[in-house]
């Protein structure tokens, strides 16, 4: 199946840092990324949706100048969290929609997880 | 309001038994069905479903997809502890932008 990683697989940084985090589809060209929170023992939480060239759709109750999100080729989409405080400790996932083996598939990366200090 | 639910939240079995995990959803203009496994990172694909009826199978793993009564199930047959996981059903509607719309999961746990 196609690949997705995500870089860095874990992060710790302190309070009122800025924790920047890649996303890539290694084996296709993804139209669509999307940004995931998660916290433990709960469901994903879209946060975001990033399209190629354009402004990222944020969901309800994600704010946008807090989680930056760069979506600047078919290949990459970055989240930045800015600022970040203990409550944003979490596990981000990207997903990368896009054509593998003629099929719309959408995979996800391996995530990221965030600790603040 | 679009919405999928996963029964059951939580299993336990043992090595060897057969499960069935289901899936229902209300989704408009349903375009398709996703299976994944989460263990402690990120999901894993398992199966997309559009088309009613036909059974999806790799290895030990099964699903099928009934669009006239909006389920899916997945199977695990002679499960190992290695299925111990969290199985997550996502769907996915046309003119969404490709948004997966997540269940709550179930939580397999398979003793040995």
């Amino acid at each position: 199946g196609a690949v997705v990683s995500q870089h860095p697989s874990r992060v710790i940084c302190k309070s009122g840092t800025s924790v920047k985090i890649e996303c890539r589809s290694l084996d296709f060209q993804a139209t669509t990324m999307f940004w995931y929170r998660q916290f433990p023992k709960q469901s994903l939480m879209l946060m975001a949706t990033s399209n190629e060239g354009s402004k990222a759709t944020y969901e309800q109750g994600v704010e946008k100048d807090k989680f930056l999100i760069n979506h600047a080729s078919l290949t990459l989409s970055t989240l930045t969290v800015t600022s970040a405080h203990p409550e944003d400790s979490s596990f981000y996932i990207c997903s990368a929609r896009g054509w593998s083996s003629q099929q719309e598939t959408q995979y996800f990366g391996p995530g990221t997880r965030l600790l603040v200090l | 309001e679009d919405k999928v639910v996963q029964s059951p939240l939580s299993l336990v079995v043992h090595e060897g038994d057969t499960v069935t995990l289901n899936c229902s959803y209300e989704v408009t203009n349903f375009r398709s069905l996703l299976w994944y496994k989460q263990e402690k990172k990120a999901p894993t694909f398992l199966f997309m479903l559009t088309s009613s009826g036909i059974e999806k199978k790799s290895g030990r793993l099964s699903s099928i997809l009934d669009k006239k009564e909006l389920f899916s199930i997945l199977n695990i047959t002679a499960t190992q502890t290695g299925d111990s996981a969290v199985y997550l059903c996502a769907v996915v509607g046309y003119n969404q932008g490709g948004k997966l719309i997540f269940g709550q999961g179930t939580e397999l746990s398979v003793k040995p």
